[in-house]
């Protein structure tokens, strides 16, 4: 099984300001299939990026993905309002699919 | 737009079985693979497993003794089943529609999640 760490569990900053959150993987995850989720308070969580730097439908140029290997990272470029919440990455490289524990950004 | 709706009991009792139904909308159930995903309270998130619209298959191992997922085409529903619960089943429940695009693969679409607590 595939583990994803994520790193810090809780980012406080400040609207306007930028974000990076890391995913290290137990072990080689193809580029094509690691993908990260946003998740907030009673709501399911919504895809971002797929294939680590394609962003979804939607989803605002401020998100961007990157990364090989065994380490991932998402960057939120200057933190809106609405983008404090829960972000998980997931890999879909090895079965079990597995999801990071979450890095929280909070205000 | 496709939408999934989760449903089935919300409170179960111990060494008992869960059973949840997904109805896509929207779509067809084709073509796709139908997941769940769990959240226990306050927690991240667990695959369960999947099932491909041709039937087949495929489990989380910490899972696999006691899930069973099945397809109904004909009312564009899938289904869990979950046996001999305990308390640490106890979780939000999410389907999903995981999608194979040239982008990669993602969860694309996601039912709003049913809390299911055994006691």
């Amino acid at each position: 099984e595939i583990v994803l760490t994520q790193s810090p569990g809780t980012l406080s900053l400040s609207p306007g300001e930028r974000a990076t959150l890391s995913c290290r993987a137990s072990q080689t995850v193809s580029i094509n299939y690691l993908a990260w989720y946003q998740q907030k308070p009673g709501q399911a969580p919504r895809i971002l990026i797929s294939g680590t730097s394609n962003r979804a439908t939607g989803i605002p140029d401020r998100f961007s993905g990157g990364g090989s290997g065994t380490d991932f990272t998402l960057t939120i470029s200057r933190l809106e309002p609405e983008d404090f919440a829960v972000y998980y990455c997931q890999q879909y490289d090895n079965s079990p699919w597995t999801f990071g524990q979450g890095t929280k950004v909070e205000i | 737009q496709v939408q999934l709706q989760e449903s089935g009991p919300g409170l179960v009792k111990p060494s008992e079985t869960l059973s949840l139904t997904c109805t896509v909308s929207g779509g067809s159930i084709s073509s796709y693979y139908w997941s769940w995903i769990r959240q226990p309270p306050g927690k991240g998130l667990e695959w369960i497993g999947y099932i491909f619209y041709s039937g087949s298959t495929n489990y989380n191992p910490s899972l696999k003794s006691r899930v069973t997922i099945s397809l109904d085409m004909s009312n564009n529903q899938f289904s869990l089943m979950l046996t001999s619960l305990t308390a640490a089943d106890t979780a939000v429940y999410f389907c999903a529609r995981a999608r194979w695009a040239v982008a990669g693969p993602s969860f694309d679409s996601w039912g709003q999640g049913t809390l299911v607590t055994v006691s």
